[in-house]
């Protein structure tokens, strides 16, 4: 079955510092990948998608993540994060269904809070 | 209006009454989608609708009543709803290209309280 692992609930950086959250899927064809951000009391915005090419992808405010079919995995990274960063963060493998659609499954999230 | 909007914000019913969500994209795609967001829980997809018919009903309560009169237009009628309905209940649209839909775009959600 597919399904989306993401092993960190919570993860607390101080501003300024790296960052990388980490995400495995499980899915037998290739994937596509999403990373979404969700600010307290809002819907989930797209921060980057990999789809296919290049395993690095850029996305937007500065993160970017990168794709490596070998360990199932598609990690998020920031080089320096703002105090702007904290947020929920998402990730998510599109999955073929009837009709040829696809639905998001996603994974639990994990909960960023950056320190001063 | 640009993107995703949901309407209201913030609901609060009682397990008797009747209302409805609505949700409305401004972005051309023709498929939209339900989630249900609850605390500790992974986001829950409940329906799917792609060129207005419905492709996914996911075990879903018949209490929640999906309705999708166009292609920029969803709705999510409740009706005698149990308190462990309360969420965020999330609504999504994406473009179908080539016999598939890739990224989905999320509107601000509604706040839902069963009383």
């Amino acid at each position: 079955a597919q399904s989306v692992t993401q092993p960190d609930i919570h993860i607390t950086v101080s501003e300024g510092a790296s960052l990388e959250l980490r995400c495995n899927y499980s899915y037998g064809a290739t994937p596509y990948l999403f990373w979404y951000v969700q600010s307290p009391g809002q819907g989930l915005q797209l921060l980057l998608k990999y789809f296919s090419g290049d395993t690095l992808v850029q996305g937007i405010k500065g993160f970017e993540a990168e794709f490596k079919r070998s360990q199932s995995s598609f990690n998020l990274r920031k080089p320096s994060v703002h105090w702007s960063d904290a947020a929920e963060y998402f990730c998510a493998v599109a999955v073929l269904y009837g009709g040829a659609t696809n639905k998001l499954i996603f994974g639990t999230g994990t909960l960023l809070a950056v320190q001063p | 209006e640009t993107g995703v909007t949901q309407t209201p914000r913030h609901l609060v019913m009682g397990m008797t009454n009747k209302k409805s969500l609505k949700c409305e994209q401004h972005l051309g795609h023709n498929a939209m989608y339900w989630y249900k967001q609850s605390a500790k829980k992974p986001l829950e997809l409940m329906f799917v609708y792609s060129l207005e018919e419905r492709v996914e009903n996911n075990s879903v309560p018949s209490r929640f009543s999906p309705e999708c009169p166009n292609s920029s237009h969803l709705f999510l009628h409740l009706h005698t709803l149990q308190p462990e309905d309360s969420a965020l209940y999330l609504c999504a649209s994406s473009q179908r290209q080539g016999g598939s839909s890739y990224e989905q775009y999320f509107g601000p959600g509604t706040r839902l309280t069963v009383t």
